[in-house]
């Protein structure tokens, strides 16, 4: 079966410019999570969804980031504006209640100058 | 709340030599637990899990992981590294619904 995927692979821009990253999850999983993983950390929870709802954005700043999944399928990560501190690895994954299992698509590497 | 460690930040072990790579956790639940691998600039890969039922868990390339309840931990065993086995590796503990991930170990295999 296809794997998570991700768009764009890489990303640079200047800060308080916009960007906007997308995945779509593996068939059929119905949890799809967004990471932030900064260099030299483990990947940090942004934002859960369970379907077309968020249930747990706790850790989004959402003064700047908003993130939507609105067919419960594909989901777009939008920063808005980007910091110099946003430069980062942006990870989606996606899970399913039959394996319990996350799984990653390849992520985004973020470079804000 | 869980909370993952992973003591060792940088592991160097030459190739075809045994290695473990250390994972404790807490938690007030009872969790599930996994190993993912990343490879310079991928995603993670899921290497192996526990969910329930024998405690020894393995991966179709050679890794083992242990859970142990009584020392809340989870570490990983190889017998014998390869230099593909360079990378970086993630503990994870997931309690009700969120994973919760450690700050990873390079593992760097020396030939």
């Amino acid at each position: 079966e296809a794997g998570v995927v991700q768009s764009p692979r890489y990303k640079i821009i200047e800060k308080k410019q916009p960007v906007a990253f997308w995945c779509n999850p593996i068939s059929g999983h119905n949890t799809l999570y967004w990471y932030r993983q900064n260099l030299g950390q483990g990947p940090e929870l942004l934002i859960r969804y369970e379907n077309e709802e968020a249930v747990d954005d706790s850790q989004l700043p959402k003064d700047r980031f908003s993130a939507e999944r609105l067919k419960g399928v594909d989901s777009t990560l939008k920063i808005q504006p980007a910091e110099l501190g946003d430069s980062a690895v942006y990870l989606c994954a996606s899970s399913s209640p039959r394996t319990d299992t996350q799984y990653f698509g390849p992520g985004t590497r973020l470079t804000v100058l | 709340a869980q909370s993952v460690t992973q003591l060792d930040s940088q592991v160097p072990v030459f190739e075809e030599a045994p290695v473990e790579l250390r994972c404790n956790y807490s938690s007030s639940v009872s969790v599930y637990l996994f190993w993912y691998v990343q490879y310079p600039n991928q995603g993670l890969q899921l290497l192996l899990k526990y969910l329930s039922g024998s405690t020894l868990v393995e991966s179709i390339n050679g890794f083992e992981a242990e859970f142990n309840k009584s020392q809340t931990s989870f570490h990983l065993r190889k017998p014998s590294v390869h230099i593909s086995d360079t990378a970086e590796y993630f503990c994870a503990v997931r309690g009700t619904y969120k994973y919760i991930f450690g700050t990873g170990t390079r593992l760097k295999v020396l030939a």
